[in-house]
């Protein structure tokens, strides 16, 4: 399987509830990112994560907790959510910083919080 | 802080070309993008262009750049109704430290028939 796989596609949580979205790439990619998008509003940057490594943390509360075990892999750990976090959340992979190819987008997780 | 400003939504008719127009605040922004999204789907990479450019052609795409006002333009030529789609402009840091794209909020496109 290539580019960019996101699972689960659809997620309904309680507040109370621990879930885990998965992102994978079999780009060879070295850096992976956390967006959210929420509607009519700019994509907001969550995380970067840059060999493994957390580069980039934007404010982000501390009910979304980032994982990245390895290159190829992404998890965001979610816990005692609010209704304002329903959102699509996507991941996303470049070689670098991307500057010459861009990203390469999942399809994204549909987070509803009720 | 860095910013990215689009228009929210363009309808245009089945052949005519569209425009999707964004500005951008980072003066040092060396790679500006579109992306497409479409209904479901995450975002898929258009084109791009380099900051030392005005001007790029990909097909039906062209896209304008006017580094002195910010300003950046898709031209989409004999709109397709399979082109209705959500377009994100989005710029790319200097070394500025951040290390990940700026995206604005997204141009809605509906194209009829």
């Amino acid at each position: 399987e290539t580019g960019v796989t996101q699972t689960p596609r659809h997620l309904v949580m309680g507040m109370t509830n621990k879930k885990s979205l998965k992102c994978e790439q079999h780009l060879g990619h070295n850096a992976m990112y956390w967006y959210k998008q929420s509607a009519k509003k700019p994509l907001e940057l969550m995380f970067v994560y840059s060999l493994e490594e957390r580069v980039e943390n934007n404010s982000v509360p501390s009910r979304f907790s980032p994982e990245c075990p390895n290159s190829s892999h992404l998890f965001l750990h979610l816990h005692t959510l609010q209704p304002e976090d329903s959102a699509l959340y996507l991941c996303a992979s470049s070689q670098g910083q991307g500057r010459n190819y861009g990203y390469t987008f999942g399809s994204g997780t549909r987070l509803t919080v009720v | 802080g860095e910013d990215v400003e689009q228009s929210l939504f363009l309808s245009v008719r089945e052949g005519d070309s569209s425009v999707i127009n964004c500005t951008y605040t980072d003066s040092s922004s060396t790679y500006l993008y579109w992306y497409k999204q479409e209904p479901g789907a995450g975002l898929q990479l258009l084109t791009y262009i380099f900051s030392n450019m005005d001007m790029k052609q990909d097909q039906r795409l062209t896209v304008l750049l006017n580094k002195k006002d910010k300003h950046l333009s898709l031209r989409i030529a004999d709109t397709q109704t399979g082109d209705s789609a959500i377009y994100f402009c989005a710029e790319s840091p200097m070394d500025t430290g951040r290390r990940a794209l700026t995206f604005g909020s997204g141009t809605r496109l509906q194209v009829q028939p």
